[in-house]
């Protein structure tokens, strides 16, 4: 069956520098979102991808973070400048269609961020 | 905005006894999906169960079941012969226009 990946599962970075968080959705699939999960809280909605662009973004999303697909497979998360407060589990997932109630949305494993 | 509201931070069960989940959620919304995710301690989110609003018929995935009621907005999450495997955090989440929306969660505790 078919399923999301991301890598790495686990970064260690330092406050200050830049990351990049990569998912791989499934093939045929054309929406792609990032979530994050500070540990102990629950799952936050931080950007959705559609066609090459943002299609929506919550207001966790500032200028610090961006998205890209660079290609056909991958579609990256970069964190800029990371703080303490972004330490968390970020999950991607990806859906086929669009972001109506009948879209199904299917989650990558997860990258846990650690900023020191 | 919909909200989704899981009033029990934690709940305890004994092994092959059944537990109930609790979930309510706010929307103006007719139609809609809700899902349960279990979320055991590596952190990544399983998918559970689904249950599209327009329909009645309670959603079932083997041991797991939901008691779906519309007009009350409350989704709920029953797990039957509860096994140590079951053991996680599980989410509740409502899927609408505006995307997916996540409760807090219930930690769920099985008790040998």
């Amino acid at each position: 069956e078919p399923e999301v990946t991301q890598t790495p599962s686990h970064q260690v970075t330092q406050m200050g520098q830049e990351v990049i968080l990569r998912c791989v959705p499934i093939s045929n699939h054309l929406y792609f979102y990032w979530y994050r999960q500070i540990l102990g809280q629950k799952v936050e909605f931080l950007v959705s991808f559609y066609n090459n662009e943002i299609s929506e973004k919550s207001e966790i999303f500032d200028d610090q973070f961006s998205v890209e697909r660079p290609d056909g497979s991958n579609f990256t998360l970069k964190i800029r400048s990371t703080k303490l407060e972004d330490s968390a589990m970020y999950f991607c997932a990806s859906s086929a269609y669009g972001e109506g109630a009948r879209n199904e949305q299917y989650f990558g494993p997860g990258t846990r961020l650690t900023v020191t | 905005a919909q909200t989704v509201t899981q009033s029990q931070p934690e709940m305890s069960v004994q092994e092959a006894e059944t537990v109930t989940l609790s979930c309510t959620y706010d929307t103006s919304e007719s139609d809609y999906y809700l899902f349960w995710y279990k979320q055991p301690p590596s952190r990544q989110m399983i998918l559970v169960i689904r249950q599209e609003a327009y329909k009645q018929q309670n959603a079932t995935e083997n041991r797991f079941s939901v008691n779906f009621q519309k007009a009350a907005k409350s989704f709920s999450l029953k797990i039957s012969d509860s096994q140590l495997g079951d053991a996680a955090m599980y989410f509740c989440a409502f899927q609408g226009a505006d995307g997916l929306t996540f409760g807090k969660g219930t930690h769920l505790i099985i008790q040998p």
